[in-house]
């Protein structure tokens, strides 16, 4: 098992600019999850998804598209980069179960310029 | 306005003693709390949690702490080992999807 594998793992965007990251889970997992992490704020839900072809927004969801076509996948799309998406984002998933606890992916580390 | 807050941003303790870890809510709708350990370059991991209706969860070295009226739990490790170093967050899950809000985290040392 891979667990939560997230592609790319560091990406540098000039502003304006699109990119799509992927996030992939072997687990078999109903619900998936996209954070950004910055300094001194913690981990803040930007989409979340809780079965294929469904998506929700989180806390800070302006700037960023997601998509479900697959139980495994779920995309985080940025159609035009700001300075003020520069962040590590983290991918995670967990079963639909109340008693479980979400497992996360290595990290995407995004500069944009 | 944070729901979740960990005051202390940063934590030095000496190998073999006892670290606490604090965190802060707000909300008292919260079900269930988590903590979760991070190393640099590399995703959260989770450590331990505890139901809002219990008080005290232990695993091995890490012992949680509710305490409901002040809206405060803390994480204890004993003892405290160089390789327990890593930024802690705590977690509470707010309403269905598992959905997990964070706080800011400790980065914690234990020092030789």
């Amino acid at each position: 098992n891979a667990g939560v594998t997230q592609t790319p793992k560091f990406r540098v965007l000039k502003t304006g600019q699109s990119m799509t990251l992927l996030c992939a889970q072997d687990m078999n997992h109903e619900y998936m999850y996209w954070y950004r992490q910055d300094p001194g704020m913690g981990l803040r839900l930007i989409h979340y998804s809780v079965g294929e072809g469904t998506t929700a927004k989180g806390e800070v969801p302006d700037g960023y598209n997601v998509s479900r076509l697959k139980k495994q996948n779920f995309l985080l799309g940025l159609e035009s980069a700001a300075p003020s998406q520069t962040s590590v984002y983290f991918c995670a998933s967990t079963p639909a179960d109340y008693r479980e606890t979400q497992y996360f992916g290595p990290g995407t580390r995004l500069l944009v310029l | 306005d944070q729901q979740v807050k960990q005051n202390s941003p940063s934590l030095s303790v000496q190998e073999g003693r006892i670290s606490i870890l604090n965190c802060d809510y707000t909300n008292s709708m919260f079900d269930y709390f988590l903590w979760y350990k991070k190393y640099p370059a590399e995703g959260p991991t989770f450590l331990i949690s505890i139901s809002s209706i219990k008080d005290k969860n232990e695993d091995g070295r890490f012992t949680v702490f509710l305490n409901k009226s002040a809206k405060h739990l803390s994480l204890h490790i004993v003892p405290s080992q160089p390789g327990d170093s890593a930024v802690y967050f705590c977690a509470a899950r707010e309403g269905g999807y598992n959905k997990l809000i964070f706080g800011a985290g400790t980065r914690l040392a234990v020092h030789p």
